[in-house]
């Protein structure tokens, strides 16, 4: 049972290109979250799920897009990738909202 | 949205003694979670608490949701208490939003 996994945990872009941030889980869990943590600071949400083909948009969905083709995988895709993405991406999961959240290790970002 | 504020912003400790932390929520809550983020960066979900009070060890959390606050209680502590503690909170109101505070960081001196 490996929990909320992500990939990759570092990763280095330059400005404009794009990436796939990869969040699977394997609990079965319906809501998945994906959240960013700039230095010092609390975490905000991009996007969230609340099932399989359900996104909705989060606190700071800007520059972010999201799908939900399955229960396991959420993946996180940035376009045109800017230095104010620079950041630590983390995925979440849960069995349903009103209960406690699973986070992964994180993926750690810089746009240079 | 729902605004989630958290004192203290730090908090520097000997080892051994106790402390309180503190979430205040703007909004009716029906889920309230306390993380606690290692120095290496990993969230651990600490309690899933929107009513009551829960024990685990040495923390315990409490929720008293008709004021709109919620305190997570450390006692004896020990350095690799040390960290940053955040509490999350989501409203009554429809959506499933997870909102975080901004975090309590929480150092353990040996």
């Amino acid at each position: 049972n490996a929990g909320v996994t992500q990939t990759p945990k570092f990763r280095i872009l330059k400005i404009g290109q794009s990436m796939t941030l990869q969040c699977a889980q394997d609990m079965n869990h319906n809501y998945m979250y994906w959240y960013r943590q700039d230095p010092g600071m609390g975490l905000k949400l991009i996007y969230y799920s609340v099932g399989a083909g359900i996104t909705d948009k989060g606190e700071v969905p800007n520059g972010y897009n999201v799908s939900r083709s399955t229960t396991e995988d959420f993946p996180l895709r940035l376009e045109l990738a800017a230095p104010s993405q620079t950041s630590v991406y983390f995925c979440a999961s849960s069995t349903r909202a009103r209960e406690g959240a699973f986070f992964g290790q994180g993926t750690r970002l810089t746009v240079v | 949205g729902i605004q989630v504020e958290q004192s203290p912003p730090d908090l520097i400790l000997q080892e051994g003694a106790n402390s309180t932390l503190r979430c205040n929520f703007s909004d009716s809550v029906n889920n309230l979670q306390w993380f606690h983020q290692n120095p290496w960066g990993q969230l651990i979900n600490l309690f899933y608490i929107p009513s009551g009070t829960k024990q685990n060890g040495r923390l315990s959390a409490t929720t008293v949701a008709t004021e709109r606050y919620s305190l997570l209680y450390i006692s004896s502590s020990q350095t690799t208490d040390s960290g940053v503690y955040f509490c999350a909170a989501m409203t009554n109101f429809g959506n499933e939003k997870l909102t975080f505070g901004t975090g309590t960081r929480l150092t353990i001196i040996p």
